[in-house]
């Protein structure tokens, strides 16, 4: 089962803001930063947000991330048709030493 | 360009092991390390363990630990995930990832395309 737990989906009309959540614990959210994948349907996953809020080259801006605590969020504004995609996030766990990932977040664009 | 391709699809039956490589291309293998993934069909993503090319190190999920090895071969720039004692519920996509930072800011930034692997 997964370590990190996310709401099973999300969804919204073209234009509109949507966010994501992810929770966690002290072992892994709490001390290490997040990750977030991007799973478009039938293809591999995809590095969108690493180190909590950075966009590796080609992420478009309005992909955005961010952590508190022991939880972390993915913020998509403007939302897009090629937006409609899983989403997951990640970290390392120092308990377990080993990466874990969410259970992932279903996105539809309405 | 950087990737990672992998070997094609397999069929196992059930008690055998199967073997996936995972060819580096476009960076220094030795450099970062490689992680294996997998994901089931409609589910999640399971993280399997991830090795150091350089130096051999490898760490494995407490769930697969004596049933999965991860190896690599660098004059070829290439990882081997071996699963044994293979059941249904193996029956999955697996990917290698290339992984880099420490610990508090590890992630996977390259990911191969996937190779299905079905126990039957």
């Amino acid at each position: 089962q997964s370590v990190l737990t996310q709401s099973p989906s999300a969804s919204g009309t073209p234009g509109q803001r949507v966010t994501i959540s992810c929770s966690g614990s002290s072992s892994n959210i709490g001390s290490n930063t997040v990750n977030w994948y991007q799973q478009l349907p039938g293809t591999a996953p995809k590095l969108l947000i690493y180190s909590n809020n950075q966009r590796p080259s080609g992420v478009p801006d309005r992909f955005s991330g961010s952590k508190s605590g022991t939880s972390a969020s993915l913020a998509i504004s403007g939302l897009q048709s090629e937006d409609e995609a899983d989403y997951y996030c990640a970290a390392w766990d120092d308990s377990l030493n080993g990466y874990v990932f969410g259970t992932g977040t279903k996105v539809t664009v309405l | 360009q950087v990737q990672l391709v992998q070997s094609g699809a397999e069929v196992k039956k059930p008690g055998a092991s199967v073997k996936v490589s995972c060819k580096a291309s476009g960076y220094i293998f030795t450099s970062y390390d490689i992680n294996w993934v997998r994901q089931a069909t409609g589910q999640g993503l399971e993280w399997l363990g991830w090795m150091n090319p350089n130096s051999g190190n490898t760490g494995y999920a407490q769930k697969f630990q004596g049933r999965v090895t991860i190896t690599r071969n660098s004059s070829i720039s290439t990882a081997y995930m071996e699963l044994s004692s293979l059941r249904s519920e193996d029956t999955a996509i697996y990917y290698c990832a290339r992984g880099t930072g420490g610990s508090d800011y590890y992630h996977m930034d390259v990911w191969g395309k996937g190779t299905t692997v079905t126990v039957s």
